[in-house]
């Protein structure tokens, strides 16, 4: 079985300041790695994905993750956030295999909220 | 292209009633899911779907039926509401086991009192 910790509940930012978003998972197998985004009353959008490769991905609006294999971690940064960017992050794992069925095991989500 | 859609947006009901939530989507995608999220619980799988004529359990599947007899809808079920299943339910899919990505529906909000 696959776990997912988001070590923040609510991460309070000021516009143009940086921002980190921590994700750990614990699983026994191997997994891809996920960051779902929750505007305000709104379904879920993919932000970014890790299936293989580099370690370090990029979305098209300025966030990037780095899946650490040793640490099973996979953070998310932004260098300037935005008030745009206020939402609520999930971090999500699906375990290696065909058997899985593609199900997602998400974090308990962070709040992040922008302030001007 | 609607994408995945949900009906309904919204839905109070009262204890003990039943109702059914709709899942469509037109990319022809073979898996879907039903989740529920909860404040400071995420999101969390009630069941699924590997293709039209099949239905398995999730993490959550307690008091929920589901069905699947077409392939581009899938159907979520409460029979006898109760105030625990008062939450908000995403749909999504998935097109094939290689392609990972899920993409969701807008959601039902459902209050039962």
């Amino acid at each position: 079985a696959q776990s997912v910790t988001q070590l923040d509940s609510q991460v309070p930012v000021f516009e143009e300041a940086p921002v980190e978003l921590r994700c750990n998972y614990s699983s026994s197998v191997s997994v891809y790695l996920f960051w779902y985004v929750q505007y305000p009353n709104q379904g879920l959008q993919l932000l970014l994905k890790y299936l293989s490769g580099s370690t370090l991905v990029e979305s098209i609006n300025g966030f990037e993750a780095e899946f650490n294999k040793s640490q099973t971690s996979f953070h998310l940064r932004k260098p300037s956030v935005h008030i745009s960017d206020t939402a609520e992050y999930f971090c999500a794992v699906i375990p290696f295999g065909g058997t899985s069925y593609g199900k997602l095991t998400f974090g308990q989500g962070t709040i992040l909220t922008v302030h001007p | 292209n609607a994408g995945v859609t949900q009906t309904p947006k919204f839905r109070v009901l009262k204890t003990g009633q039943s109702m059914t939530l709709l899942c469509a989507q037109d990319m022809n995608h073979e898996y879907m899911y039903w989740y529920r999220q909860d404040p400071g619980m995420g999101l969390r799988l009630i069941h699924y779907s590997v293709g039209e004529g099949t239905t398995a359990k999730g993490e959550v599947p307690d008091g929920y039926n589901v069905s699947r007899l077409k392939k581009q809808n899938f159907l979520l079920g409460l029979e006898s509401a109760a105030p625990s299943q008062t939450s908000v339910y995403f749909c999504a899919t998935k097109p094939t086991v290689v392609n990972n990505e899920q993409f969701f529906g807008p959601g039902t909000r459902l209050t039962v009192l």
